[in-house]
C-alpha cells in the first residue's frame, strides 16, 4: 500500500539554525499539505500545494518558514532560523481528491 | 471561537465498553467533518467522513452529526486494547480540502 513518506523522523537542532524536511507524497497525489501539530493539539495546516502552485500559505510565518515543491512531486519545508518555539510535529499530507493521506510526522525538538 | 472545539481530556474505559467522543462546530455554513485517528508517534489516518447531518456506520465505528447544534459525535463499540490512540475531529469547512481538527481526546482501552 502506498503511503506519504517523510524524513527525517526525528530531528535535533539549536536555536537560530536552519531545518529542513522532506516529504515524498503517493504517487499520482496533486494536493500536498503541510501541518504543524504541537503537543496536545491537533494538526494546524501551513500549506497547501496545487501540483507546484501554492494554494494557501497564509498560516505561514513567512518570515522563517518556506515551502516549496518545484516539480509538483515532493516537497521541502523549511525553518530558518528556528526558535524554541517551532518544537512540533511536523506533518505532511497528500490527496487525490477529498480524503487526506498523512504521513509519520518528523518531530523537531528545538534547543 | 476555534472552528472546530474537542475537549481534550483523555478517556479510559474497560475493554467491550463503547467509547464516545464528542465535538462542537462554530459555523452552521460547514458540510463536511471527519474523525481521525492518530497512534502514538504516527500521523492521522482517515476513520469516518461525513457529509452534512446524520449518522454513518462502518464496523464498530458510528459517526453522527447533528446540525441543529452543531455537534459531531463518534461512537466506538466493543472497544478493543487496539481502539487505543487519539481521535481528532475535523472539518473541512467549505469543502475547499483545508481541514480545521480539534485538539484530540486520547483513549485508553484497558485489557
Amino acid at each position: 500500500e502506498a503511503e506519504v513518506a517523510q524524513s527525517p523522523r526525528y530531528k535535533i537542532t539549536e536555536k537560530s539554525q536552519a531545518v529542513a524536511f522532506w516529504c515524498d507524497p503517493i504517487s499520482g497525489h496533486a494536493t500536498l499539505y503541510w501541518y504543524r501539530q504541537i503537543l496536545g493539539q491537533g494538526p494546524e495546516l501551513l500549506v497547501q500545494f496545487q501540483d507546484e502552485s501554492v494554494v494557501d500559505d497564509s498560516q505561514l510565518p513567512k518570515d522563517r518558514f518556506s515551502a516549496e515543491r518545484l516539480k509538483g512531486v515532493d516537497s521541502t519545508l523549511k525553518i530558518q532560523p528556528a526558535e524554541l518555539g517551532d518544537s512540533a510535529m511536523y506533518l505532511c499530507a497528500s490527496s487525490p481528491k477529498e480524503t487526506q493521506y498523512f504521513g509519520p510526522g518528523t518531530r523537531l525538538l528545538v534547543l | 471561537q476555534k472552528e472546530v472545539e474537542q475537549d481534550p481530556g483523555p478517556l479510559s474505559v474497560p475493554e467491550g465498553a463503547i467509547v464516545s467522543l464528542n465535538c462542537t462546530y462554530s459555523n452552521s455554513a460547514f458540510q463536511y467533518f471527519m474523525w481521525y485517528r492518530q497512534y502514538s508517534r504516527k500521523g492521522p489516518e482517515l476513520l469516518m467522513y461525513t457529509y452534512s447531518s446524520g449518522n454513518k456506520e462502518d464496523g464498530r465505528f458510528t459517526a453522527q452529526v447533528d446540525k441543529s447544534s452543531k455537534y459531531i459525535s463518534l461512537f466506538i463499540r466493543d472497544s478493543q486494547p487496539s481502539d487505543s490512540a487519539t481521535y481528532l475531529c475535523a472539518t473541512d469547512r467549505y469543502g475547499n480540502n483545508r481541514l480545521a481538527f480539534g485538539k484530540g481526546n486520547q483513549v485508553v482501552v484497558i485489557p
